[in-house]
């Protein structure tokens, strides 16, 4: 099975900072990767797929980068709305895995 | 707009078996894989197996094997998670998710996620 980590789990970071996540897979995953963030009391909803590519609908401050093992999620300035949890997702081989989520909060 | 509205909120006691719906819309049913998804309390996501329900293939993580079926009608364009012999270890959140693709692929949208809570 693929193990997927995230870092850090927990983030305190300000409105209009740059901040970063990273996931990383225990084997390659090439770019069968997708970022979701979740809100208390709600569904998950998908921002990046296949490693980079942006949802529609979803704020262009959001991207995705990384191919192989290891992944990066960047929002480029926070806004108050990006204060959630975020969870980075395999979907190349089963069974699909999930990172531990990294808590973003405001500092 | 594709959707996905799951059942309501479930209270069971331990022992008993579940049958959560996820009626889907705004898309072809059969051309979809349905996923669904366990967060436990305060936890993080996992995944637990998919269909595809033009042939009603699945396919489970070995985590939820042998405790969980899923299933599909597709004359009202639903899905099911099965759950049997429920512990109150089994409390969670869960949610279906479709893969807009066939085939591997990320989960959108999600739906609004049934809780199930198991206590005596």
């Amino acid at each position: 099975d693929i193990q997927m980590t995230q870092s850090p789990s927990t983030l305190s970071a300000s409105v209009g900072d740059r901040v970063t996540i990273t996931c990383r897979a225990s084997q390659s995953i090439s770019s069968s990767l997708a970022w979701y963030q979740q809100k208390p009391g709600k569904a998950p909803k998908l921002l990046i797929y296949k490693a980079s590519s942006l949802q529609s609908g979803v704020p262009s401050r959001f991207s995705g980068n990384g191919s192989g093992t290891e992944f990066t999620l960047t929002i480029s300035s926070l806004q108050p709305d990006d204060f959630a949890t975020y969870y980075c997702q395999q979907y190349n081989s089963y069974p699909y895995s999930f990172g531990q989520g990294t808590k973003l909060e405001i500092k | 707009e594709v959707q996905l509205v799951q059942s309501g909120a479930e209270v069971k006691k331990p022992g008993e078996s579940l049958r959560i719906s996820c009626k889907t819309s705004g898309y072809n049913f059969t051309n979809s894989w349905i996923n669904w998804v366990r967060q436990m309390p305060g936890k993080g996501l996992e995944w637990m197996g998919r269909i595809d329900p033009g042939d009603s293939f699945t396919t489970y993580s070995p985590s939820f094997q042998g405790h969980v079926t899923i299933s599909t009608d597709k004359s009202i364009s639903t899905a099911y998670l099965h759950l049997s012999s429920l512990k109150p270890s089994d409390t969670a959140m869960f949610y279906c998710a479709r893969g807009p693709l066939t085939g591997h692929n990320w989960f959108d949208p999600w739906g609004q996620g049934t809780l199930v809570i198991v206590s005596s």
